[in-house]
This record gives C-alpha cells, structure tokens and sequence, in this order.
C-alpha cells in the first residue's frame, strides 16, 4: 500500500474549518483514501474515504486532487471535540488488504 | 452503526502472568479481526490478522507464541499474552471488518482499546 505524508501538527480556532493536508503521490489506481481519527486513550474512529471523486459526509469532506497524489480533510465547523490525531491512510479494496497507520496529524482545537 | 467492544478496558497484572483480552463484534458478523498495539504518543502497530477458523497471521517481528490470538467465532477474537513483562505495557485495540454484508469497501470498525500495565 502507498506511504502517506501528513505534517505532524496542526491549530484550529473552533469554529472554523479545519483542512488536514495529506500527500499521496505513489498510489495506485486502485487504491482508496482513508481517514480515521484517534481521540485519546481511545479506539480509531472512520470518518470518510473515497478513491478518486470528492465525498462528503456528516463528519467531513474529502477532497482528492484529480492526480490523486494529495488529498485534504475537511472539518467544516472544527470543535473542541474534534481534537484528536487524525490519519490519512491509502489502502486497497480487498479482503486481503490492511489498514497501516502513519504518524497523522495531530489537530488541536482551541478556544 | 456497527460496534465493537473490548474487554477488559484496563488491566494491571503482574510480571509472568497472563492476560486475556476479549474482542466481540456486538451487532455484525467479522470474518476478519486485527489486533494492533500503541505505545506512548506513537501510532498504532499492527500486530496480527486473525480470520474466524484459521491461524492467525502475525506482522513481521511480533511472537506469535508470546501473543496468542484464537478467532473462534465470527463475533468474538482474543489475544493473551503469555508470561507478561513490564515492556508488554501498551495501549491493545481491536478492529473488526464485517463481513456480514455486501459492501464497495471493506468496512474495519475499532474497539475502544485495552489499557495494559504489567508491574
């Protein structure tokens, strides 16, 4: 699976959008993007993924750019809640397919 | 939404004696189960891949007879650690692809995780 590159730390004023970068440039086309996220002391959370069109959900929106090298996460309205680590991960479809995580990054919200 | 649980949450144990901890898929069937470890403000390392019925598949430099991992249903994984030492202290999280349902992905849900101190 492709290796990601996110930078390791972020700010957000809450109530702002939150745009999370990450970069791509050795996926495959058939590989998707996925991002999780990971408050602390708990269990990764999913938020969205996609492979080559923009989604977007309850959570976030997904922007991939039309090489599918870079992508960005979208928090539309950040809370304090949202801070967390997030990661972008590329992975294939597939049963046989893992999830490997990076480093992420890790967004804080502020007041 | 799919859930999945873990337990225990947290767990002290002395060093040289074994814990078990429990992985259950609450409300969908998981033919897949993964096992990954934290430490302290590092990312999350995957340990092993168990598939209901079978062996488990252990990631390169992870002691398959140190971390037991028996998958014998489709809702419930656990992993033991055998004869635990203090640099078994770590962060344990479950997840579990269902498998229940046909999907475009193959959706991996994650427990809360397992706190394990071993003194």
């Amino acid at each position: 699976d492709a290796k990601t590159t996110q930078p390791p730390s972020m700010d957000c004023a809450e109530g702002r959008a939150a745009n999370l970068p990450c970069n791509h440039s050795t996926i495959s086309g058939n590989e998707y993007v996925y991002w999780y996220r990971q408050i602390h002391s708990q269990g990764p959370q999913y938020i969205i993924h996609g492979l080559k069109n923009n989604e977007t959900n309850e959570m976030a929106s997904l922007i991939i750019t039309e090489d599918r090298k870079s992508s960005t996460l979208i928090l539309p309205h950040a809370t304090l809640r949202d801070t967390a680590v997030y990661y972008c991960i590329v992975r294939r479809d597939g049963t046989a397919s893992k999830l490997t995580f990076g480093t992420g990054t890790r967004l804080q919200v502020t007041l | 939404g799919a859930v999945v649980s873990q337990h225990p949450s947290w767990v002290i144990c002395k060093s040289g004696t074994s814990v078990k901890i429990e992985c259950r898929s609450l409300d969908f069937q998981a033919t897949t189960m993964f096992w990954y470890r934290q430490f302290p403000k590092q990312s999350l390392m995957l340990m092993a891949t168990s598939n209901e019925g079978s062996k488990a598949t252990y990631e390169q430099g992870v002691e398959k007879d140190k971390f037991l991992i028996n998958h014998a249903s489709l809702t419930l994984s656990t992993l033991t650690v055998t004869s635990a030492h203090p640099e078994d202290s770590s962060f344990y999280i479950c997840s579990a692809r269902r498998s229940d349902i046909q999907s475009s992905y193959n959706e991996q849900f994650f427990g809360p995780g397992t706190r394990l101190t071993v003194l």
